[in-house]
């Protein structure tokens, strides 16, 4: 079975930071890997989605890495903002099914 | 863009009473739907995946009595939570796989229901 972990759980910076959080995974076997955002009490935010062929995608500020062969997937964000404090969860997606990392809680600080 | 609706965002009942929530796919039809629970704190936990027309697969260790879905038609799943008791609370939320062609891009998920049981 699929097992999704992230490190750290929880990350705290100060504004305008450069900072990278992991996932892993370890089944390779997967469509694509997605990146979400959650903010308390909230709905989970699309980010980026990889796919299984791709290696990275950007949005803004964001870039996403993907290395199926060693089970991997960083999130990059630059220039972080307090805006960015959340939850940032990844899930990677075996088929028809996702399967969702532990989560890292970001906090930056003004 | 896929936008699924999650329904209601927040509601409170008393333990021993039914609660339904609503999952609708706005602009595209979903064979499959997920719900999907969080407990404070921790990641989100698959509790079941709701196909349109026939019955649910529950993920080990749910209750299929307690948590009641209905897929009946290609854009409504609902997810009723029978005879609630105060450890139901919690924070569902749903998710909607449009198809085999959406292997390809990403899941639309809805904006979670919190559920508190008093």
């Amino acid at each position: 079975k699929q097992e999704v972990t992230q490190i750290p759980a929880a990350l705290s910076v100060p504004e305008g930071e450069n900072l990278v959080l992991n996932c892993s995974f370890t089944d390779s076997a997967i469509y694509n890997l997605q990146w979400f955002r959650q903010d308390p009490g909230k709905g989970l935010t699309s980010l980026l989605l990889i796919q299984s062929s791709q290696r990275e995608q950007t949005s803004g500020r964001l870039n996403a890495s993907l290395d199926k062969s060693s089970g991997r997937s960083t999130l990059y964000i630059a220039a972080s903002q307090p805006g960015d404090s959340a939850t940032y969860l990844c899930a990677a997606n075996t088929g028809n099914q996702f399967y969702f990392g532990t989560g890292t809680s970001l906090t930056v600080i003004p | 863009g896929a936008v699924v609706s999650q329904h209601p965002s927040r509601v409170i009942c008393k333990s021993g009473t039914s609660v339904k929530i609503e999952c609708r796919s706005l602009d595209f039809q979903a064979t499959t739907m997920f719900w999907y629970r969080q407990f404070p704190k921790q990641s989100l936990m698959l509790m079941a995946t709701s196909n349109e027309g026939s019955k649910a697969t529950y993920e080990q260790g749910v209750e299929k009595d307690k948590f009641l879905i209905n897929h009946a038609s290609l854009t409504l799943s609902t997810l009723t939570v029978t005879s609630a008791h105060p450890e139901d609370s919690s924070f569902y939320i749903c998710s909607a796989f449009p198809g085999q062609g959406a292997l390809n891009y990403g899941y639309t998920f809805g904006s979670g229901t919190r559920l508190t049981v008093v």
